[in-house]
């Protein structure tokens, strides 16, 4: 079974503090994305990479950065925290093309910033 | 339209009754449009890939049909059971490579 994993379930932080999430899947897959769900709004894409060391911006990337040192690890980082962060973020993979035809998805992270 | 738009927001159905919900979504550049179950507490699960106009397809009690030509698909649950009580997200992919999520369709199945 293909699996995505993410570090947290819950994760509470400071306004201003640096957040590290973090997602690893065990399929090799080129294609890794970071997503945010807030209600009444659809997924939203804030980062994607399709291959070691290479990035690109989603749609609403300002606040964050990634990184994507070795294939099966991506991680997402917020350099300073603000409380309109606070949102479920989803990672995902997917062996074809960067346009997410058929994504795996972890479980997702419920951030809370105070 | 501009964006993907999914009806209605949520969903309170008995054991045992049938129920649709609708994706619509933009008919211009389409290529695929995917339908996703999540669960609480559990990743959003992959239901159906649908491509070409006039599909349908059918997973056990849930079935999906699309109309690339008007930008809609239609998902439905026949019989619908307490394990069906999820949010049901659709995804349409353009042919730039343009993903864009609804908001999803939030069912609950009242035993």
């Amino acid at each position: 079974d293909v699996k995505v994993t993410q570090s947290s379930r819950y994760l509470v932080k400071r306004t201003g503090e640096k957040v590290f999430l973090e997602c690893v899947q065990d399929m090799d897959h080129e294609n890794m994305f970071w997503y945010r769900q807030d209600p009444g709004l659809g997924l939203r894409l804030i980062y994607f990479s399709y291959d070691v060391k290479m990035k690109e911006k989603g749609d609403i990337p300002e606040g964050y950065s990634v990184s994507r040192e070795k294939k099966e690890r991506f991680s997402l980082i917020l350099e300073s925290a603000s409380t309109n962060q606070t949102s479920m973020y989803l990672c995902a993979s997917s062996a074809t093309d960067r346009g997410l035809p058929e994504a795996f998805f972890g479980q997702g992270t419920r951030l809370t910033v105070v | 339209i501009l964006n993907v738009e999914q009806s209605p927001q949520s969903l309170h159905v008995q054991e045992g009754d049938s129920t649709n919900f609708t994706c619509s979504f933009p008919s211009s550049n389409f290529y695929a449009l995917h339908w996703y179950r999540w669960e609480t507490a559990k990743s959003p699960e992959a239901l159906f890939v649908m491509t070409l106009n006039g599909d349908e397809k059918k997973k056990g009690r849930i079935s999906a049909t699309l109309n690339t030509k008007e930008g809609y698909s239609y998902l439905y649950i026949k019989g619908s059971q307490p394990e069906d009580s999820a949010t049901y997200l659709c995804a349409s992919k353009t042919s730039y490579d343009k993903v864009i999520f609804g908001p999803g369709t939030s069912l609950s199945v009242i035993p």
